[in-house]
């Protein structure tokens, strides 16, 4: 596609609930990556994906959290029994892999868990 | 570990230079980079510096890299309203690609 696709854009849900958020990356683009920003803060790093494999999966905070990537293409990170301290706004940005590794990042996805 | 710190607010009058001031803690960086957020919109990369190189120019932006003291700095020359934004300093960490960000510095600009 044109630009970094992120589904749902908003997502209230309630504590404890099961959550997905999908990431349509930029055709060929080989990097995926997973942020999270919370109100004032800059984008945290969760989880970054080569191809199909996760490359670094330090910044995901807990094993409620866990993402894929099964055709090298679209992603989703999943949040098993959300807490209200997983609401944020989830950033995907994918990156050709070229020299300078610049990223492109969607609109992201505003998750609130009441 | 990685880290990347910047200051939280600036304000500039309009045509004055904007200076955004950021630190870095891993000296193994390859490139650095600014990234821009306005109102309601996405991340977008604003300019990059290899970690080799001193000094970058594009246009009204400059950026200066201090890399013993792991510092980086973009200014922006004649600041204009539409320069308002959110300034995330980046730094990508060598050995596995991971960039982390800063928490964001926002640039306020005076009529």
């Amino acid at each position: 596609g044109a630009g970094v696709s992120q589904t749902p854009s908003n997502k209230v849900t309630e504590k404890g609930k099961y959550v997905e958020l999908r990431c349509d990356p930029i055709s060929g683009h080989t990097a995926l990556y997973w942020y999270r920003q919370s109100l004032g803060q800059g984008p945290e790093f969760l989880i970054y994906f080569q191809g199909t494999g996760a490359a670094d999966d330090s910044g995901l905070p807990n094993d409620r959290f866990f993402a894929v990537r099964p055709e090298g293409s679209v992603s989703t990170l999943k949040i098993q029994r959300t807490e209200r301290g997983d609401s944020a706004v989830y950033l995907c940005a994918s990156s050709s892999g070229g020299a300078t590794g610049e990223l492109f990042f969607g609109e992201g996805s505003r998750l609130t868990v009441l | 570990g990685e880290d990347v710190e910047q200051s939280l607010f600036l304000s500039v009058r309009e045509g004055d230079s904007s200076v955004i001031n950021c630190t870095y803690t891993d000296s193994s960086s390859t490139y650095l980079y600014w990234y821009k957020q306005e109102p309601g919109a996405g991340l977008q990369l604003l300019t990059y510096i290899f970690s080799n190189m001193d000094m970058k120019q594009d246009q009204r932006l400059t950026v200066l890299l201090n890399k013993k003291d792991k510092h980086l700095s973009l200014r922006i020359a004649d600041t204009q309203t539409g320069d308002s934004a959110i300034y995330f300093c980046a730094e990508r960490v060598n050995r596995d690609d991971k960039i982390i960000f800063g928490k964001g510095t926002r640039l306020h600009i005076l009529p």
